[in-house]
């Protein structure tokens, strides 16, 4: 079965400085890899995924996903952070492939940016 | 166009009853896949419906049902309310079912069901 591992529960930075949410993945098969945002008392919203092609994928509010296939990770960046970006956000990951075409997440970072 | 909506928002209910919520996904979606997401445990699948049909359950017991209609909302029901089923309940839209669709989910607010 697929997994997937935010490893740090909280992330904080500066308003300004870059941050980066981590994500790493479990899954046989080619892996489509997403990223979602949850704000307060809302659901999740899309920001970006990558299915093939280009590793470094570019999303919506400026955040951008480099995938690492040896690594199996796929980190979520962004060059410089506003207080607004302060959310929750999730990784998911789906394979290509029999049981594993199912959408799995993981459990969530919250991302605080300090003004 | 008109998004996922999901009713009630909030709810407050008492252990040993019933709820059932519901979910209208964005027109022309014909899957609709529940989640439980709890402050310790994420986001948990629950199931999905696709053409009125469940395609797929969670790890969740069978006081946890649903059902999708002709016009693709979807109901989920718990039934034996437990304190430990207080969670925000999303429900998340496609075109195609889980296993055929590649692309993203549109997602509703939720409902916050409060158990006491």
């Amino acid at each position: 079965a697929q997994s997937v591992a935010q490893p740090e529960d909280q992330v904080n930075v500066a308003e300004g400085n870059p941050l980066t949410v981590k994500c790493t993945y479990s899954v046989s098969g080619n892996p489509y890899l997403f990223w979602y945002v949850q704000y307060p008392n809302r659901g999740l919203q899309f920001l970006l995924k990558y299915i093939t092609g280009d590793n470094l994928v570019k999303g919506s509010y400026g955040f951008e996903a480099e995938f690492n296939k040896s690594q199996t990770s796929f980190h979520l960046k962004k060059p410089s952070a506003l207080v607004s970006d302060s959310a929750l956000y999730f990784c998911a990951v789906r394979g290509d492939s029999g049981s594993a075409r199912q959408l799995t997440f993981g459990s969530g970072t919250q991302l605080t940016v300090l003004p | 166009k008109a998004g996922v909506t999901q009713t009630p928002r909030y709810l407050i209910k008492t252990r040993g009853q019933q709820v059932t919520l519901s979910c209208s996904p964005i027109s022309g979606h014909r899957s609709v896949s529940w989640y439980q997401q709890t402050p310790g445990q994420g986001l948990q699948f629950l199931f999905e419906y696709f053409s009125e049909t469940q395609r797929n359950k969670g790890n969740f017991p069978g006081r946890f049902s649903g059902r999708q209609f002709s016009n693709s909302r979807s109901e989920m029901n718990v039934s034996t309310l437990e304190l430990g089923d207080s969670a925000l309940y999303l429900c998340a839209s496609s075109l195609r079912e889980q296993s055929e669709w590649g692309g993203s989910y549109t997602f509703g607010s939720g409902t916050r069901l409060t158990v006491v």
